[in-house]
């Protein structure tokens, strides 16, 4: 059947190759910016944080750049794997006195061939 | 070490009916949020709980309520469902109520009919 709401911007790569996943944030105000997974049926899983002082920050596998002046986040896997496919998300993290939430962007759905 | 559980993993409703979800953080966690994920879609923040009170809350209509326990578990509850309110439905803990390490459980999928 149709699959109402599922418009994810889509990224399709080869196994071994780097994807690099792009997400645009609104508020400055973010103290902390998260990538997650999401493969189907779970919730999201954190991947990689970075705060919003820094504009590059380097985990296993996976790079997280931030540029404040055009409010832009990126993830970058390097050698990508099938394992590797499912919904990425980007949040940021708006702290205030009371306590914090996480605002979601839309999502990319990876796909890696093998 | 277990993680964000949540229950039950499924439910079907009817609408002008009621739910109640629940959630138990992870351990050494006392903070807990609530998101409600339609299909295609980010997660949308609903509220947070820490110590036992609502902290935050995000654009939800009042029929979206909670609670927190002393041991930290969470209920979610909605009333007088809609066709909308069909979700996921995501609980996240995390050790501090103002830090942005959260932990999400696998969701309860809820299908309004």
């Amino acid at each position: 059947g149709e699959s109402v709401g599922l418009h994810l911007p889509t990224l399709s790569v080869q196994e071994g190759d780097n994807s690099i996943i792009n997400c645009a944030y609104s508020n400055s105000a973010s103290d902390y910016f998260i990538w997650y997974k999401q493969e189907s049926g779970k919730g999201p899983q954190f991947i990689i944080d970075i705060r919003s002082n820094m504009d590059k920050r380097q985990g296993q596998r996976v790079t997280v750049l931030l540029n404040k002046t055009v409010k832009h986040l990126s993830l970058q896997i390097a050698a990508t794997q099938p394992g590797d496919s499912a919904v990425y998300f980007c949040a940021e993290n708006i702290k205030e006195t009371s306590g914090s939430r996480l605002t979601f962007g839309e999502g990319t759905q990876l796909t890696v061939n093998p | 070490d277990a993680g964000v559980t949540q229950s039950p993993t499924h439910l079907i409703k009817t609408r002008g009916q009621q739910v109640t979800l629940r959630c138990s953080p992870k351990s050494g966690h006392d903070t807990v949020s609530w998101y409600q994920q339609a299909l295609g879609q980010g997660p949308q923040f609903i509220f947070q709980y820490y110590e036992e009170e609502e902290r935050q809350r995000g654009n939800f209509p009042d029929r979206f309520s909670g609670h927190q326990f002393p041991n930290y578990s969470s209920e979610l509850n909605v009333n007088a469902l809609l066709l909308g309110d069909s979700a996921l439905y995501l609980c996240a803990s995390s050790p501090l109520a103002g830090g942005h390490e959260q932990y999400f459980g696998p969701g309860t999928r809820l299908t309004v009919t």
